[in-house]
């Protein structure tokens, strides 16, 4: 049973660029939460999709935007890059009503913009 | 807003000694507290969590005290490993809401053996 899934590993941008990140949900699941990890720090709450809509949304500029497929596997889009978007990039997919332990993180893209 | 509070920030220990992680929250809508792990290269994998409703949780050599009056709580690893050494992340979710975790700001744990 295959877990989250996240493409690519690692990426090197440039400042400016735009980025898009993709993660494939566990099987079964049919939401999906994006974390922003700095070096050093906790995961932060980007937004979570569910039936293809963002349904709740931290406190990042709308230069993040994502997207969610009707197979439930989910897009980040990043726009204008900047030095401080660099940072380990982390998908979680979940099932509502099956409870906490269900929600399982990728390994995450590591980003890094120069 | 930092809402979860973790430290300390770094700990080593030798073989067989127990690490305590303390945290604390301030938002008293949480009420699900899982502990995460995480090692390099990898994402956050859960490792054990707790609901308000008890005091302790045991899962192997991992426990978890809550205090909820004082809005605290620690993770104490027995008996601890080479093995166990990785990053761990204390957290908070409002359950029932739409699953947004809100982490601690992590504990890199080395044991030493």
């Amino acid at each position: 049973d295959a877990g989250v899934t996240q493409s690519p590993t690692h990426l090197i941008k440039t400042r400016g660029q735009q980025v898009t990140l993709r993660c494939s949900p566990k099987s079964g699941h049919d939401t999906v939460s994006w974390y922003q990890q700095a070096l050093g720090q906790g995961p932060q709450f980007i937004f979570q999709y569910y039936e293809e809509e963002e349904r709740q949304r931290g406190n990042f500029p709308d230069r993040f935007s994502g997207h969610q497929f009707p197979n439930y596997s989910s897009e980040l889009n990043v726009n204008a890059l900047l030095l401080g978007d660099s940072a380990l990039y982390l998908c979680a997919s979940s099932l509502p009503g099956q409870g906490n332990d269900g929600y399982t993180f990728g390994s995450g893209t590591r980003l890094t913009v120069v | 807003q930092q809402q979860v509070k973790q430290s300390p920030q770094s700990l080593i220990v030798q073989k067989g000694g127990i690490p305590i992680i303390n945290c604390a929250y301030e938002n008293t809508a949480f009420d699900y507290f899982p502990w995460y792990q995480q090692f390099p290269g990898k994402g956050p994998a859960l490792l054990i969590a707790i609901r308000p409703d008890v005091s302790e949780k045991k899962e192997g050599r991992f426990t978890i005290s809550f205090n909820k009056s004082a809005k605290q709580f620690s993770l104490h690893i027995m008996d601890s490993q080479p093995g166990d050494s990785a990053t761990y992340f204390c957290a908070a979710r409002v359950e029932g809401g739409y699953q947004k975790v809100t982490f601690g700001t992590g504990t890199k744990l080395q044991v030493i053996p």
